[in-house]
């Protein structure tokens, strides 16, 4: 089945510090999407792409949805302490289908 | 967005039981899903819920281990059944926005299974 490559699978950052993380895939996606989860709790979405070259904020948190339709990319900036935990890319082929997911990048941020 | 309520959130089952997570949610939707999330893993997905119809189920997940109910367009059941350790996970229901193109998650039920 389809896979996503996220990376990095950790990051270890000093708050205040700009991140970024990115997720490939082999086929192409029509809609990207990024999630958030902290320890104990669903994922919850940050931000959702849906036409290739899209560039999209929400607060701090910017994503981009790639011209091939096979990337995305997603930047914290002047990272704090809660931005810690895990976050997933989650591809998806057409409306109303599933997701795949990549498996995670694990935040912390070191005061 | 959709309100995704998920019963339990959390519960410590024995071995070889079966058990019932429920999902709610506050306005009629068109696609649920049901994922498992293993310790320190991604999502994957076990089963989309069609309403009035069998859930349609992905590689390596079966029905009679999965058992899923739709009744209607707020509501939906997957049980775990004959249950080991191996089952300890996090089940997560899920649902489309109204367009399809936006996924959103409840917040889980975590089962242990000793």
């Amino acid at each position: 089945g389809q896979q996503l490559n996220q990376s990095p699978q950790s990051m270890f950052i000093q708050e205040g510090e700009d991140v970024s993380m990115n997720c490939t895939s082999s086929s192409i996606f029509n809609t990207w999407l990024w999630y958030k989860q902290d320890p104990g709790e669903g994922p919850v979405l940050l931000i959702a792409l849906y036409k290739a070259g899209e560039l999209t904020s929400n607060g701090r948190l910017t994503a981009q949805f790639g011209i091939t339709r096979k990337d995305s990319f997603l930047n914290i900036s002047a990272s704090i302490p809660s931005d810690v935990g895990i976050y997933f890319c989650a591809g998806q082929l057409a409306g109303n289908t599933p997701l795949v997911f990549g498996k995670g990048t694990r935040l912390s941020v070191i005061a | 967005s959709a309100v995704i309520s998920q019963k339990p959130s959390r519960d410590i089952c024995q071995r070889g039981t079966s058990l019932t997570i429920q999902c709610q949610v506050d306005s009629q939707v068109t696609m649920m899903f049901w994922y498992r999330q293993q310790p320190g893993q991604s999502l994957t997905l076990i089963a989309t819920a069609n309403q009035g119809s069998e859930a349609t189920y992905e590689s390596g997940f079966v029905i009679d281990k999965f058992p899923i109910s739709r009744p209607n367009l707020t509501f939906s059941t997957l049980t775990v059944s004959n249950m080991s350790p191996e089952d300890s996970s996090i089940y997560l229901c899920s649902v489309a926005g109204q367009l399809g193109n936006t996924i959103y998650f409840g917040e889980g039920s975590w089962l242990t299974v000793v």
